[in-house]
């Protein structure tokens, strides 16, 4: 599995956009980047994933870059209850690939 | 997304006994869940893989006779931590791969909180 790399801590202000960065300069072609979430004391929760375009949904957009090799996870209304620690892992998709956490980033959102 | 429950949240046991803990997908089929485990301040480390009518897949290091799993069905996997011991205290995680609808996710469980005294 490509391995990721991410930063360990991140403050973001109260309703403004919060943007996760993600290296993942390994990747390979059929490797998909996909973000979960872990709120203290709480099960992973997923947020979003991609291969090479763009994604958005309810809860966030992902932007990958052209060559692949890093990520952009967006909040773009950061709430409070966005507090949580931020995890980024490429997998293979269609093989029975297990979910590899590293260490995560932790979001923090100041009033 | 797709519901994964897991009961209990929380249990407390002597040393000695075994804990058995349920994973349930809700609203889809999952032929392979997967069992965490996460200390605090740790992130999840995995434990095994478990697929629908066949044995389980564990990971280097875990003791596939101490932490026994079942998936008799498509929605239900069971972890059986077996004479439990204080080191066995964590947060136990489960998550049941979703394959429907041209989608392939992982969605975890709340997890399940065991304390051995």
């Amino acid at each position: 599995d490509a391995k990721t790399t991410q930063p360990t801590s991140m403050d973001c202000a109260e309703g403004r956009a919060a943007n996760l960065p993600c290296n993942h300069s390994t990747i390979s072609g059929n490797e998909y980047v996909y973000w979960y979430r872990q709120i203290h004391s709480q099960g992973p929760q997923y947020i979003i994933h991609g291969l090479k375009n763009n994604e958005t949904n309810e809860m966030a957009s992902l932007i990958i870059t052209e060559d692949r090799k890093s990520s952009t996870l967006i909040l773009p209304h950061a709430t409070l209850r966005d507090t949580a620690v931020y995890y980024c892992i490429v997998r293979v998709s269609y093989l029975n690939e297990k979910l590899t956490f590293g260490t995560g980033t932790r979001l923090t959102i100041i009033p | 997304g797709a519901v994964v429950s897991q009961h209990p949240s929380w249990v407390i046991c002597k040393s000695g006994t075994s804990v058995k803990i349920e994973c349930r997908s809700l609203d889809f089929q999952a032929t392979t869940m997967f069992w965490y485990r996460q200390f605090p301040k740790q992130s999840l480390m995995l434990m095994a893989t478990s697929n629908e009518g066949s044995k389980a897949t564990y990971e280097q290091g875990v003791e596939k006779d101490k932490f026994l799993i079942n998936h008799a069905s498509l929605t239900l996997s069971t972890l059986t931590v077996t004479s439990a011991h204080p080191e066995d205290s964590s947060f136990y995680i489960c998550s049941a791969r979703d394959r429907s609808g041209g989608v392939d996710t992982q969605y975890f469980g709340p997890g399940t909180r065991l304390t051995v005294l």
